[in-house]
C-alpha cells in the first residue's frame, strides 16, 4: 500500500520568508509525529498528533513553528520567518501503534 | 547519562563478519524497543521490534537486557547493503507514545 509522502521534497527558502510542509500519513495512521534531522545529526522530536486528542507540542523549537492536522489526516508543519538554523530534513512519520513509518523527508534550505 | 546512547562508530567490518551493537536506555520503565536503519540522506526505516524474549529475522538478531538496561543488534554474514546507520529507539516512559532515538550508529562493510 501508499506509504508517508511529504511535499515539496526540497524546499529553498530566503531568510525571513514563511514556509509549509505537508505530510500524508498511511491511511488509517491515527498517530502522526513530525521530527527534523540536521546534516550528521540525530533526530529531534517536533510535534506529535494523536486521533482528536490535543497534539503534544513539547519539541517545537520556537513559536515560529506550528503545526495542525485535519480530519484525522494529512498534517501541515508551518516556520514563519525562517532563519538559516532552521535548515534541516523534516521528516513525517505515522503508526498505528508504537512501530513508526517515515515520509522521505522535506529538505529546507534558509538562504 | 543521556537518555539513549550509542556508540556512533564506525564500525568498519569486512564482507561476511558477525557485528553487534548495543544501545543503553536510562529509563527502567520503558516498554518498546526498536532498532531502525537509515541510509544515507534517506528516512530510517524500521528495521525490527525487540522484544523481551529477544528475536530474530534472517540474519539479524535483537536482544534486550532489561536488568542492563540496554538492547542490543546483531548482525551476521554481513553483506556490503547492511552499510547504514542503525537507530535505536525507545519509547522511555511506560506507555509513552513519544519515542527517543539514539543519535545511531554507522556501520561500513567492505569487500
Amino acid at each position: 500500500g501508499a506509504g508517508v509522502s511529504q511535499s515539496p521534497s526540497n524546499k529553498v527558502t530566503e531568510k525571513g520568508k514563511d514556509v509549509e510542509l505537508r505530510c500524508d500519513p498511511i491511511s488509517g495512521h491515527t498517530a502522526l509525529y513530525w521530527y527534523r534531522q540536521s546534516l550528521g545529526q540525530g533526530l529531534e522530536f517536533l510535534i506529535y498528533f494523536q486521533g482528536n486528542s490535543a497534539p503534544d507540542k513539547s519539541g517545537l523549537p520556537s513559536d515560529r513553528f506550528s503545526a495542525e492536522r485535519t480530519g484525522g489526516s494529512v498534517s501541515t508543519l508551518t516556520i514563519q520567518r525562517t532563519q538559516q538554523e532552521d535548515s534541516a530534513v523534516y521528516l513525517c512519520a505515522s503508526s498505528a501503534d508504537y512501530e513508526q513509518y517515515f515520509g522521505p523527508g522535506t529538505r529546507l534550505t534558509v538562504t | 547519562r543521556k537518555e539513549v546512547e550509542q556508540d556512533p562508530g564506525p564500525f568498519n567490518v569486512p564482507e561476511g563478519a558477525t557485528v553487534a551493537f548495543n544501545c543503553t536506555y536510562s529509563n527502567s520503565a520503558s516498554q518498546s524497543f526498536f532498532w531502525y536503519r537509515q541510509d544515507c540522506r534517506k528516512e530510517p526505516k524500521l528495521l525490527m521490534s525487540v522484544y523481551s524474549s529477544g528475536n530474530e529475522d534472517g540474519r539479524f538478531t535483537a536482544q534486550l537486557n532489561r536488568a542492563s538496561q540496554y538492547i542490543s543488534l546483531l548482525i551476521r554474514d554481513s553483506k556490503l547493503s547492511d552499510s547504514a546507520t542503525y537507530l535505536c529507539v525507545v519509547n522511555l516512559s511506560g506507555g509513552s507514545y513519544i519515542p527517543t532515538f539514539g543519535r545511531g550508529t554507522s556501520l561500513i562493510v567492505h569487500p
